[in-house]
């Protein structure tokens, strides 16, 4: 079974950039996060989706970010424009529903480093 | 307000000796899920182990065990027999009613050969 997939693994941009983050879950899970984990640090939760429904939205800065899930299954991520605060790494990560539901499934993660 | 704390930065033990990792969290919650996550060097993060708060037996995965002290709201890891493998930054992290996860900022073991 193939894990969570999330692409490109890294990207170096100019500062007032745009940049996507792309994120395929594990086939079935319907829960979706977005976290973004700055270095030496823990995760910190921007979005979660359940199927195409952001429920949990609270920490992601509109101004800037942005992120979809049509259909349910894939997302991205959207930052536009990038400022040098917003280097780290995006992780996603899916869950299913049931008695799994609260263990989460992570991808490699997005490395940005802005410039 | 919910959080995990996790008060040793870094740790580094020999191969093949026992560790533990402490985390402490705060809550009013009496059901919830606590866990902790490795994550090895520029590598994806992955679970350890899962601990259910109504479940007073703590939970084990082969080298991998907890302390769970409810009362004390304390849930360590206790690493034996430690690998090389075993080196990563591990993160406690704790599962909010509105299933948003508290993370702890991260423990980075080093095991020395």
């Amino acid at each position: 079974e193939a894990g969570v997939v999330q692409s490109p693994r890294y990207k170096i941009i100019e500062k007032k950039q745009p940049v996507a983050f792309w994120c395929n879950p594990i086939s079935g899970h319907n829960t979706l996060y977005w976290y973004r984990q700055n270095l030496g640090q823990g995760p910190e939760l921007l979005i979660r989706y359940e199927n195409e429904e952001a429920v949990d939205d609270s920490q992601l800065p509109k101004d800037r970010f942005s992120a979809e899930r049509l259909k349910g299954v894939d997302s991205t991520l959207k930052i536009q424009p990038a400022e040098l605060g917003d280097s780290a790494v995006y992780l996603c990560a899916s869950s299913p529903r049931g008695i799994g539901a609260n263990v989460l499934t992570f991808g490699a993660g997005s490395r940005l480093t802005v410039l | 307000a919910q959080t995990v704390t996790q008060s040793q930065p870094e740790m580094s033990v020999q191969e093949a000796e026992t560790v533990t990792l402490s985390c402490t969290y705060d809550t009013s919650e009496n059901n919830y899920y606590l866990f902790w996550y490795k994550q090895p060097p520029s590598r994806q993060m992955i679970l350890v182990i899962r601990q259910e708060a109504y479940k007073q037996q703590n939970a084990t995965e082969n080298r991998f065990s907890v302390n769970f002290q409810k009362a004390a709201k304390s849930f360590s890891l206790k690493i034996s027999d430690s690998q090389l493998g075993d080196t990563a930054m591990y993160f406690c992290a704790f599962l909010h009613s509105n299933y948003q996860l508290i993370w702890g900022a991260g423990t980075k073991l080093i095991i020395k050969p």
